[in-house]
């Protein structure tokens, strides 16, 4: 059984330019939520997909964009790169977003991370 | 505005010693309260989940309590060993409008030495 898997493991852009970043989810899991880790410092919560939907999202600016497939797997997209989106982004899945029981006690499994650096 | 604080940023203890790391939040309404594991450069790795109503849990060499009226948490690991070295992360999830979004520690970084 696959956990959580992410592409790439890392990856180097130049300001302004734009990344996709892309997570498949633990088998049997339906929710996907990202998170920007800078070094040091704990991760941040970006936004949760379930349903292909966009359902929560932190405080981060709409640079930050994503999508969720038929399949369950996510992509995140940050656009017009800064230096300060230098992190390691972290994909989370987990089961039933919708429900308040899952909401209460559900785990988040975390993927490796995709390390970005921008220049 | 809801914070996690941890304590000690970072620990260095000899193998086979006892440790306790400390999670004080002021999150709420308060819904869940995780420790996890990261080693460096990878994704964290869930140790112990607590609601409300529970206050101790138990996973291996790994205990974690919980006191909802000081919103204090405490993650105690017993005979260390090498591979305990990583970052241990509080996490505490509110249940405020129904939603349900994590606030992270920065995570306490513990060595473990030989």
């Amino acid at each position: 059984d696959a956990g959580v898997t992410q592409s790439p493991t890392h990856l180097i852009k130049t300001r302004g330019q734009q990344v996709t970043l892309r997570c498949s989810p633990k088998s049997g899991h339906d929710t996907v939520s990202w998170y920007q880790q800078a070094l040091g410092q704990g991760p941040q919560f970006i936004f949760q997909y379930y349903e292909e939907e966009e359902r929560q999202r932190g405080n981060f600016p709409d640079r930050f964009s994503g999508h969720q497939f038929p399949n369950y797997s996510s992509e995140l997209n940050v656009n017009a790169l800064l230096l300060g989106d230098s992190a390691l982004y972290l994909c989370a899945s987990s089961l039933g977003a919708g429900s308040y029981l899952a909401g209460r006690y559900n785990e988040q499994f975390f993927g490796p991370g995709t390390r970005l650096t921008v220049l | 505005k809801n914070q996690v604080e941890q304590s000690p940023q970072s620990l260095i203890i000899l193998e086979g010693k006892n440790c306790t790391l400390q999670c004080n939040y002021t999150v709420s309404p308060f819904s869940n309260l995780r420790w996890y594991k990261q080693d460096t450069g990878r994704g964290p790795v869930s140790l112990t989940i607590m609601t409300f109503s529970e206050n101790t849990k138990s996973n291996g060499r790994y205990t974690a309590t919980l006191d909802a009226d000081t919103k204090q948490s405490s993650l105690h690991i017993t005979a260390s060993q090498l591979s305990d070295s990583a970052s241990y992360i509080c996490v505490v999830t509110d249940a405020s409008g129904g939603s349900y979004i994590p606030t992270f520690g920065r995570g306490t970084s513990l060595i473990v030495h030989p």
